[in-house]
């Protein structure tokens, strides 16, 4: 089976603070995604990155960063956490070939006082 | 936004099949149909998805109409522990890239 690690469940930083969320997979599987889910507005998607080194914007990338150093490992920074970055994150990986579904980790969810 | 409507929540008994529908009516050619669950507190969990022919695996089924402005996904003997958010989703390209857009879902209860 697929495994996505995300590293915490749950993390409170403080505002203005860097916050790192960091992604692990263990498939080989060359997409990594980040999303962030709120309460009524679903999933939205952060950043994504094809391979190592590359990354792609999403539809709400700002105030976020993204670090793909590894193949397997793809971390979500938040340069200087605000109180509305409060959220659930959302980690998923797929391989690269074909319509190949999303895997997900079980989330992590970020309160910024 | 969502390519897909789903009614917002629907109850099934445990033991009975619990059919879960879905509308895609403006899908293209190329775009798959994907199904995913989300339990409170977990991750979304991928269920299954279709192109165009019927599909079956160890967890449901995905019957998707000849013209492809619909779906059901199946769930042939619900149990309490199928009870979840289930989210189908067309998956876009744009750009050149892919992602999932996902919509609100439909709480499906399944009861004692």
């Amino acid at each position: 089976d697929v495994k996505v690690t995300q590293s915490s469940r749950y993390l409170v930083k403080r505002t203005g603070e860097k916050v790192f969320l960091e992604c692990v997979q263990d498939m080989d599987h060359e997409n990594m995604f980040w999303y962030r889910q709120d309460p009524g507005l679903g999933l939205r998607l952060i950043y994504f990155s094809y391979d190592v080194k590359m990354k792609e914007k999403g539809d709400i990338p700002e105030g976020y960063s993204v670090s793909r150093e590894k193949k397997e490992r793809f971390s979500l920074i938040l340069e200087s956490a605000s109180t509305n970055q409060t959220s659930m994150y959302l980690c998923a990986s797929s391989l690269r070939v074909g319509n190949q579904p999303q895997h997900f980790g079980d989330g992590t969810r970020l309160s910024i006082l | 936004d969502a390519k897909t409507t789903q009614p917002p929540s629907m109850d099934c008994a445990e033991g009975r099949a619990a059919n879960l529908p879905c509308n895609h009516s403006t899908i293209s050619g190329n775009e798959y149909v994907y199904w995913y669950r989300q339990i409170h507190s977990q991750g979304p969990q991928y269920i299954i998805h279709g192109l165009k022919n019927n599909e079956t695996n160890e967890m449901a089924s995905l019957i998707i109409t000849e013209d492809r402005k619909s779906s059901t996904l199946i769930l042939p003997h619900a149990t309490l522990r199928d009870t979840a958010v289930y989210y189908c989703i067309v998956r876009v390209t744009q750009g050149g890239s892919e992602k999932l857009v996902f919509g609100k879902g439909m709480k499906l209860t399944v009861n004692p």
